[in-house]
């Protein structure tokens, strides 16, 4: 079993829905959870950024942490085609390193 | 002006060729990484330097050699390439080893023929 599982899609919505993006994770010392953006043919970006368990919200992009079921989520509301891209979620732990396990991205589409 | 820059952006060489492609930032970070993404986009650590001493060293075959000149500069060369080599090679920064937030390249596309 991979440390950071995500099903890579594709998942391909209408132009407005509100798209529901997820991780499970096995490590229980992952304490920072973050979610990248990734265009075609470009590197990823950081959409953001949680600490422990709880929601985060920022415009149309809200994030939330299940610590207990070791499970996240990326909620984008009223999507929007330029929201098309591979969404990659990433964990750290808060001791030693802090280099982020990656999960495979999940593959969004979002049609007009 | 481009924060992580990475060069050449393609690369397309022959098996057993050595390569090198090469990576600056211009954030004043002081750790940078190598990840290599593979066809099915999962994206995997090679190699972590903060201030330019080697940090992480993940499972790479020592045909890889990551080479940090300054804290702005970290280059990885490739011996004799093999086909399984084929994937994006993304360079990253962060403000130091403490976060997790990484600024990452446009990604250098190498294909081994």
């Amino acid at each position: 079993q991979k440390e950071v599982e995500q099903d890579p899609g594709p998942l391909s919505v209408p132009e407005g829905a509100i798209v529901s993006l997820n991780c499970t994770y096995s490590n229980s010392a992952f304490q920072y959870f973050m979610w990248y953006r990734q265009y075609s043919r470009k590197g990823p970006e950081l959409l953001m950024y949680t600490y422990s368990s709880g929601n985060k919200e920022d415009g149309r992009f809200t994030a939330q942490v299940d610590k207990s079921s070791k499970y996240i989520s990326l909620f984008i509301r009223d999507s929007q085609p330029s929201d098309s891209a591979t969404y990659l979620c990433a964990m750290s732990t808060s001791g030693g390193s802090y280099i982020p396990t990656f999960g495979r991205g999940t593959s969004l589409i979002v049609h007009p | 002006d481009t924060a992580v820059s990475q060069t050449p952006k393609y690369l397309v060489t022959q098996m057993g060729n050595d390569k090198s492609i090469k990576c600056e930032q211009n954030l004043g970070h002081d750790t940078m990484y190598w990840y290599k993404q593979d066809s099915k986009k999962f994206l995997k650590i090679m190699f972590s330097y903060n201030n330019k001493e080697l940090i992480i060293n993940e499972t790479v075959p020592n045909r890889f050699s990551p080479k940090s000149p300054d804290k702005a500069h970290l280059n990885l060369h490739i011996n004799s390439l093999e086909l399984g080599d084929s994937a994006v090679y993304f360079c990253a920064s962060s403000q130091d080893l403490t976060t997790g937030e990484l600024f990452f390249g446009e990604g250098s596309r190498l294909t081994v023929l």
